[in-house]
């Protein structure tokens, strides 16, 4: 079946600084991709969908000049949480969406902890 | 905008059938999924209803009726390698491709 990874699996970093989380599509080409984000005990909520060479559209809510996402390739998207504060800690997921493909195909998700 | 409701717990036995519900209300509806989740893991994929009926797969089947806006998770022969949260997703014309998540139910399978 389809891969997704994500590196790294787990981060913790210092109030202020910046995290890069990244996105592979192993076996296949993604033309979109979605990050998600999930608190303790929640579901799944979107936080925008990426799409290959063009601009992320973020969902109502998500500041965008915080959380930066660039989809350079069919294989791989990258979410930067920019000056982390400790209410950014939260598991963050990646899917893919195989182009002509219904399935979305999720990474193992990123464990982010701001200290 | 979305609407996406499930029950936030279930118990169940090993050996059971249990039925998870999902309703959903949604403008421009485009298919329904459910995934399974164990704490700390990303969701795997269960099924996927754009049709109305029941779509089998095992010990697992989902069942849809758009007109309802409604969907059911049957798992059969429950294993306590079972116990997970089972999440109701559904995908609307107006957010494209992305998937729109309800808050999961976590089905806790005792022996």
């Amino acid at each position: 079946g389809a891969v997704v990874s994500q590196h790294p699996s787990r981060v913790i970093c210092k109030s202020g600084t910046s995290v890069k989380i990244e996105c592979r599509s192993l076996d296949f080409q993604a033309t979109t991709m979605f990050w998600y984000r999930q608190f303790p005990k929640q579901s799944l909520m979107l936080m925008a969908t990426s799409n290959e060479g063009s601009k992320a559209t973020y969902e109502q809510g998500v500041e965008k000049d915080k959380f930066l996402i660039n989809h350079a390739s069919l294989t791989l998207s990258t979410l930067t949480v920019t000056s982390a504060h400790p209410e950014d800690s939260s598991f963050y997921i990646c899917s893919a969406l195989p182009s002509g493909n219904y399935e979305q195909y999720f990474g193992p998700g990123t464990r982010l902890t701001v200290t | 905008g979305q609407n996406i409701d499930q029950p936030t717990e279930m118990t169940a036995t090993e050996g059971a059938i249990v039925q998870i519900n999902c309703t959903y209300q949604t403008s421009g509806f485009n298919g329904l999924f459910w995934y399974q989740q164990h704490a700390g893991e990303a969701p795997t994929f269960l099924s996927y209803n754009v049709l109305d009926g029941l779509e089998e797969k095992g010990r697992f089947s989902s069942f849809l009726s758009r007109s309802k806006g409604y969907s059911y998770l049957l798992l059969k022969e429950l294993q306590m390698k079972d116990s997970a949260s089972y999440l109701c997703a559904v995908r609307d014309r107006e957010a494209g491709t992305a998937l729109i998540f309800g808050k999961g139910t976590t089905l806790s399978v005792s022996s």
